[in-house]
């Protein structure tokens, strides 16, 4: 069955990095674009960002652009979330999400659990 | 960008209620359009794509419609299970635009 695992939160200061991980089974990787999601404690779900199957295109929401990388390695069936020059207004739980097609402008049919990412001094 | 705007934001509805959500957009996005249902502390769960299109598994109880800026998400008699969140998303262009989110609660 599809599982996404997402791994690498924790507890950062305000200006520092963290990188995540969403670890794929279950599915044919290569052939899937991976979305990053977020959700503020309480508040509604955000786009983060999203990369095609192959890793070429990539989009930002622009609350992350210039901060944020998202990057795949689709030999190890892995999509990264590189997070620089954190805010607070960054704590949040990410989530990694497949899109349902092999375009990117599409539902998102599969989600992970999520990783809880708190940017505090 | 786009934005998306829910409605309501909450509601209060018993088991066998009918119930509607809307969803719109602030221009045009055909039917680029789903619905997710979130319960607390677990992932969203895909209810609808491409506006009217039920996500496998899904019960029949579900459905969508609408196209261009108006849509609705109905759910023809509320079960226990149904009591959750529900959001719109448009999948017209990046960025992939959620809407604030409606909150079904029991009456």
């Amino acid at each position: 069955q599809v599982q996404l695992v997402e791994s690498g939160g924790g507890v950062v200061q305000p200006g520092r990095s963290l990188r995540l991980s969403c670890a794929a089974s279950g599915f044919a990787f290569i052939s899937s674009a991976m979305h990053w999601v977020r959700q503020a404690p309480g508040k509604g779900l955000e786009w983060v960002a999203v990369i095609s199957y192959d890793g070429t295109n990539k989009y930002y929401a622009d609350s992350v652009k210039g901060r944020f990388t998202v990057s795949r390695d689709n030999s190890k069936n892995t999509l990264y979330l590189q997070m620089n020059s954190l805010r607070t207004e960054d704590t949040a739980v990410y989530s990694c999400a497949r899109a349902a097609d092999f375009d990117f402008l599409t539902a998102f049919d599969y989600w992970g659990q999520g990783t809880l990412v708190t940017v505090s001094s | 960008d786009i934005q998306m705007t829910q409605s309501p934001s909450s509601l209060s509805a018993s088991v066998g209620d009918r119930v509607t959500i809307t969803c719109r957009a602030s221009q045009s996005i055909s039917n680029y359009l789903s619905w997710y249902q979130q319960k607390p502390g677990k992932a969203p769960k895909l209810l609808i794509y491409a506006a009217s299109s039920l996500q496998g598994g899904v019960p029949s109880r579900f459905s969508g419609s609408g196209s261009g800026t108006d849509f609705t998400l109905t759910i023809s008699s509320l079960q226990p299970e149904d009591f959750a969140t529900y959001y719109c998303q448009l999948n017209y262009r990046t960025p992939l635009t959620f809407g604030g989110g409606t909150k079904v609660e029991i009456k």
